[in-house]
Order: structure tokens, then C-alpha cells, then sequence
């Protein structure tokens, strides 16, 4: 167990819906990463935040947007979804920055977009 | 643009032999390095991490290896165990950068 906990595991949904993915990160760690994992992609950096303030952004998409709020826990929002944003998306946390130290990642929440 | 690719999508290794996974990366500014496991249906889980300023670190049964002259990066697992079946990733970032991962290598443990 990382000691970090993703929420929901499982999420089928229909296109043009919105979802909402949650991440409890380990006690004390101050940042929080968001990956997207498609069978095609490998696992594709989406955004960092630090403290509750982005830090750094990978190629997320326009319809998607995240925050971390002042418990430090975050929540991946997805709307307008579309058959090609079924993926797992994993939560990671850290105590600092990318180069501190090792990311823990969660379990993964899988969205099915029919 | 900056990137992570390994060379072998897939490695059959035989119990008990040593397992070799490579990765290139081409982002110069980038001074960590760290190799992950996915075992199926988990999420991704540390190995070993190197800094740009060593070339060689060891843990248990594992080896990362850093060539920064032609930007490589290796990860030897010695006495390969069933266990070790999973996809291995390197990642690389630099300070407050991005902890980009490469594409994935399937080992595959035969008996």
C-alpha cells in the first residue's frame, strides 16, 4: 500500500459527461501529480501541484482541469469526454519536487468512456 | 522535443539470468533519473533513482547505470525472479520539471 488513495477504482461513463477523480496523497507529502495511462500512450504526465499551486502542466487537455485543495488532497475534473479519454488515471505524491525523491503513485482509477 | 524511449518493447528473460532494460532519453537539463515496476493492475512502484552526477548506483538486486555522454540509462536485475515480470519504466526530470516517463518494457519471466 503507497498510502495513497484514489477514488472511485472503476468509472464507466457516457461521452459528452463529466467526471470528477479524487486523490488522498500520503500524510505529508506536499505535491500531488496527475498521469493518464492508455494502452497507446504509456503513461502521459498531466499536471503537478505543490501546496495547493500548479506547478508544473503536461499536455492536458482544455476539457480537463485539476486543483489541489488546502488538504493537500486533489480532484481531476474531466468533461465533454470522448470515447479516446478512456485510460487509467493515476494519482502520484511526493513530499517536495519530481527530483527530491520518489513518487508514490495510487492504484489508478479506470474511466470507460461509451 | 524533450522525450523518453527505451529500446525493447518486450524482454523474455529465463529465471535466474541477469535482465537488462536501456533507455535513452534526450533531455540534456534533466539531472534525476528513476526506474519504475508495474506489476498488472497496480500502479506504478519505485525501483531505484540516480542522480546526474553518479553513474552507477546499486540496491538489491538491481543496478542502474548512467551514460550521460550519450544520454543512456540501464537497469540490470541480477538472478531474474518470476516475480520480476512486470513493465518497467525510466523517468527523467529536472528541478521542478516534468517527471516524464518512457514508453515501457515488458519483462517476461520464463521458467
Amino acid at each position: 500500500d503507497s498510502g495513497v488513495t484514489q477514488t472511485p477504482k472503476h468509472l464507466i461513463t457516457a461521452t459528452g459527461q463529466r467526471v470528477t477523480l479524487r486523490c488522498s496523497p500520503r500524510s505529508g507529502d506536499l505535491s500531488v501529480y496527475w498521469y493518464q495511462q492508455s494502452l497507446d500512450q504509456g503513461l502521459q504526465f498531466l499536471i503537478q501541484y505543490y501546496n495547493g499551486e500548479e506547478r508544473a502542466k503536461g499536455n492536458i487537455l482544455e476539457r480537463f482541469s485539476a486543483q489541489q485543495f488546502p488538504d493537500l488532497h486533489s480532484e481531476l475534473n474531466l468533461s465533454s469526454l470522448e470515447l479516446g479519454d478512456s485510460a487509467l488515471y493515476f494519482c502520484a505524491s511526493s513530499k517536495d519536487g519530481p527530483n527530491t525523491g520518489e513518487l508514490f503513485f495510487g492504484e489508478g482509477s479506470r474511466l470507460t468512456v461509451l | 522535443g524533450e522525450s523518453v524511449g527505451l529500446h525493447l518493447p518486450t524482454l523474455s528473460v529465463q529465471e535466474g539470468d541477469n535482465s537488462i532494460i536501456n533507455c535513452a532519453y534526450s533531455n540534456s537539463a534533466s539531472d534525476y533519473f528513476i526506474w519504475y515496476k508495474q506489476e498488472s493492475g497496480k500502479g506504478p512502484q519505485f525501483i531505484i533513482d540516480i542522480r546526474s552526477n553518479m553513474d552507477k548506483r546499486q540496491g538489491q538486486r538491481v543496478t542502474v547505470l548512467l551514460n550521460k555522454t550519450v544520454k543512456h540509462l540501464s537497469l540490470q536485475i541480477a538472478a531474474t525472479q518470476p516475480g520480476d515480470s512486470a513493465v518497467y519504466f525510466c523517468a527523467e526530470t529536472s528541478s521542478w520539471g516534468k517527471l516524464q516517463f518512457g514508453a515501457g518494457t515488458q519483462v517476461v519471466v520464463t521458467p
